[in-house]
């Protein structure tokens, strides 16, 4: 089966530019998420959609960051304006259901100049 | 609030000798435990997975784990180590009865020498 798709694979900005990140998960499965890897550093969960809800997003900050989960599929992660911090790469992942272990796209790296 | 230890930042060990990563978590209730590797430019690959009977359980690459509940540990073991296996990896707690989040430790790097 197809594994979780992202899209770019690389950006670069200039900060207080805006960008964003799409993720298409694996086919079928209801949990989506989208996590923050500074380097050096373990995934930070910024966001976790089961189907088109949100169950958690306690660490996202939602004065520069949003996503959204289109019909239950497809998500975007939004930052605007970015900020030097937020160089990093950003994982999505999707699972059939909550019990399962996240399965990892190959991520988006960010770097904000 | 839930969390997960890893207390090793970076361990080195010889080809073909035994390795053990520690986990530590907190939590209420034994949550769904996994392990993750990260190889150097790859994507985080699971490894295995807990979630309740038998406490040793058995993942690819030669990998297993044990869970601990006394302890609140889910260390990661391999009887005979490859350089193959020098990467990060990467213990995580997943949902539990009231919870959902699935969070990670920070990681623990695996050198591999000759």
């Amino acid at each position: 089966e197809a594994g979780v798709a992202q899209s770019p694979r690389y950006k670069i900005i200039e900060k207080r530019q805006s960008v964003a990140f799409w993720c298409n998960p694996i086919s079928g499965h209801a949990t989506l998420y989208w996590y923050q890897q500074i380097l050096g550093q373990g995934p930070k969960l910024l966001i976790q959609f089961q189907n088109n809800g949100v169950v958690d997003d306690s660490q996202l900050p939602k004065d520069r960051f949003s996503a959204e989960r289109l019909k239950g599929v497809d998500s975007t992660l939004k930052i605007q304006p970015a900020k030097l911090e937020d160089s990093a790469v950003y994982l999505c992942a999707s699972s059939l259901d909550l019990s399962e272990g996240p399965y990892f796209g190959p991520g988006t790296r960010l770097t904000v100049l | 609030a839930q969390s997960v230890t890893q207390p090793d930042i970076h361990i080195t060990v010889s080809e073909g000798a035994s390795l053990e990563l520690r986990c530590n978590y907190s939590y209420g209730a034994t949550p769904y435990l996994f392990w993750y590797v990260q190889s150097p430019g790859q994507g985080l690959q699971l490894l295995l997975k807990y979630f309740s009977g038998d406490t040793l359980v058995q993942g690819i690459k030669g990998f297993e784990a044990e869970f601990k509940r006394s302890q609140s540990s889910f260390n990661l073991r391999k009887p005979s180590v490859h350089w193959s296996d020098a990467a990060e990896y990467f213990c995580a707690v997943g949902p539990y009865t009231g919870g959902f989040k699935t969070i990670f430790g920070a990681g623990t790097r695996l050198f591999v020498k000759a």
